[in-house]
C-alpha cells in the first residue's frame, strides 16, 4: 500500500547513457514532483508537475525531461547521463498545487559511471 | 535568499538520551518550518512542523519551536529509543517551495 512508489531504486549505468525514473502515486493528489539530492545531501526541487501540467522548472539541463502521462504518474527522463548526474532522486506528490503537506517516495539512488 | 542549516552527523547516542539536532535558517517572508524523517529504506515522512513565531511543533515525543528571533527550529526529545535511528531533515517551505537541510544521521545504541 505505498503511497508514493518509484521504480527503479538503484540505477547503475554508463556515461551517455539515456535512462528513466518512474513514480507512481496512489494518493489521487493533483500535484507531482521531482527532487535531486546532491552529493552534500541537500534535496533541491526540480520539476513540478500539476494534472499533468508543468509548474515548476527549476535551472535544470534540458537534458532532464518529465513526463506526466497522467495524474497518478510523473516519471524522469535524463538524456546523455552525465558523471555530476549521479544522485539520490526524491518523487513526491500533494493533493494540490503549493502544498506544503508533501509526501515523499523512498528514491531512486542513480550512479553514472 | 533561502537556505537551512543543520549540524552535521552521525549523531550517536545511547537509549534514553537527550537529543538535540540543531536547524538554523535563512529566508525572505515569513516560511513554515519542517522537520521530515527518512528511515532506512523508506522516503521522508513529516515528523512536524510550526507555521509561525512561537509555535511548537510536536510528534512522536519530538519537539520544535519556531523562534524567529534567531532563525531556528531545533528539533529535541527527551529520551530517545533505538527506532529513532534515522536521518532527520530541516526544511523551510516559502514562496510555494521546500528548502532542505543536509539532514543529520541519528544513530540510537541499546
Amino acid at each position: 500500500d505505498t503511497a508514493v512508489s518509484q521504480t527503479p531504486k538503484y540505477l547503475v549505468t554508463q556515461m551517455g547513457n539515456d535512462k528513466s525514473i518512474k513514480c507512481e502515486q496512489n494518493l489521487g493528489h493533483d500535484t507531482m514532483y521531482w527532487y535531486k539530492q546532491d552529493s552534500k545531501k541537500f534535496l533541491k526541487i526540480m520539476f513540478s508537475y500539476n494534472n499533468k501540467e508543468l509548474i515548476i522548472n527549476e535551472t535544470v539541463p534540458n537534458r532532464f525531461s518529465p513526463k506526466s502521462p497522467d495524474k497518478a504518474h510523473l516519471n524522469l527522463h535524463i538524456n546523455s547521463l552525465e558523471l555530476g548526474d549521479s544522485a539520490v532522486y526524491f518523487c513526491a506528490s500533494s493533493q494540490r498545487e503549493a502544498s506544503e503537506t508533501q509526501y515523499f517516495g523512498p528514491g531512486t539512488r542513480l550512479l553514472v559511471l | 535568499g533561502n537556505s537551512v542549516t543543520q549540524m552535521e552527523g552521525p549523531v550517536t547516542l545511547s537509549e534514553e538520551a537527550f537529543l538535540t539536532i540543531n536547524c538554523t535558517y535563512t529566508a525572505t517572508g515569513y516560511p513554515s518550518l519542517f522537520w521530515y524523517v527518512q528511515y532506512p529504506g523508506e522516503g521522508l515522512q513529516l515528523l512536524l512542523k510550526a507555521t509561525k513565531a512561537d509555535d511548537k511543533g510536536s510528534n512522536k515525543g519530538f519537539e520544535a519551536t519556531y523562534r524567529k528571533e534567531t532563525t531556528s527550529f531545533h528539533l529535541e526529545k527527551g529520551s530517545v529509543q533505538v527506532s529513532d535511528s534515522a536521518v532527520y531533515f530541516c526544511a523551510i517551505y516559502n514562496f510555494n517551495k521546500f528548502y532542505f537541510g543536509s539532514g543529520t544521521k541519528l544513530n540510537v545504541k541499546p
